[in-house]
């Protein structure tokens, strides 16, 4: 089972939108509704910030915004602000035997 | 306070052995599903092993199968990964990761440890 591939990295200014892109198969984000997306912090551990494709747990700001199509998933930060600058994972649940699968990450700047 | 705290890490040589453990504290450990996910130094996340709630099913993934044995207690509120036959490639950190409850369906992580590190060398 292969990683997700999503770009090494984004930028964007303060107050502007970016959008991150994560690709799979027809037997991952293709086939299931269970994309996730997360968060993490230099030294601190992932936070989940979107699940099942575009649903936002309590505590998550509104500026984040999740969607699919087809194979590939999407996240967009609106009104990119200062904390946002962390490296963001996607990851989905495959029909494989091994379960679920990550991206391999995209460091987001924030100019 | 909702937790997970790992521990268990440590040094260890090529071809050894070492026993995570993950202990939840302020949520009902039997209502869910688990995982762990590992992140070697300056790398992405890697999913490891699942575990149901029940223990009745259990996955790993092709780079740690044979290898690697998930368990869990719930009366003791802990998760466990025994790992075996330790290579250089599986030195990481090692996070213990609340997956989805056991009435749902679906495939996230919503509650995460700090870590543990497991340094595979000579």
């Amino acid at each position: 089972q292969s990683a997700l591939t999503q770009p090494a990295s984004v930028s964007g200014s303060p107050g502007q939108s970016i959008t991150i892109s994560c690709t799979g198969t027809s037997s991952d984000i293709g086939a299931y509704n269970y994309v996730s997306w997360y968060q993490q912090h230099p030294g601190k551990a992932p936070k989940l910030m979107i699940y099942d494709v575009s649903n936002r747990p309590s505590g998550v700001s509104y500026r984040i915004s999740g969607s699919k199509s087809g194979n590939t998933a999407s996240l967009t930060i609106s009104g990119l602000q200062a904390d946002d600058e962390a490296d963001y994972y996607c990851g989905s649940h495959s029909s494989s035997s091994t379960l679920g699968v990550f991206g391999t990450g995209t460091t987001v700047t924030v100019l | 306070e909702v937790q997970l705290v790992e521990s268990g890490g440590g040094l260890v040589q090529p071809g050894g052995s070492a026993r995570l453990s993950c202990a939840a504290s302020g949520f009902t450990l039997s209502d869910y599903n688990m995982n762990w996910v590992r992140q070697a130094p300056g790398k992405g996340l890697e999913w490891v092993s699942y575990i149901s709630s029940s223990s009745s099913t259990k996955r790993y993934a092709d780079s740690v199968k044979g290898r690697f044995t998930i368990s869990r207690d719930n009366a003791k509120h802990s998760l466990y990964l025994q790992m075996s036959s330790l290579r250089a490639e599986d030195t990481a950190l090692y996070y213990c990761a609340r997956g989805v409850p056991m009435v749902v369906s679906g495939w996230y992580f919503d509650l995460w440890g700090r870590g543990t590190l497991v340094t595979v060398s000579s």
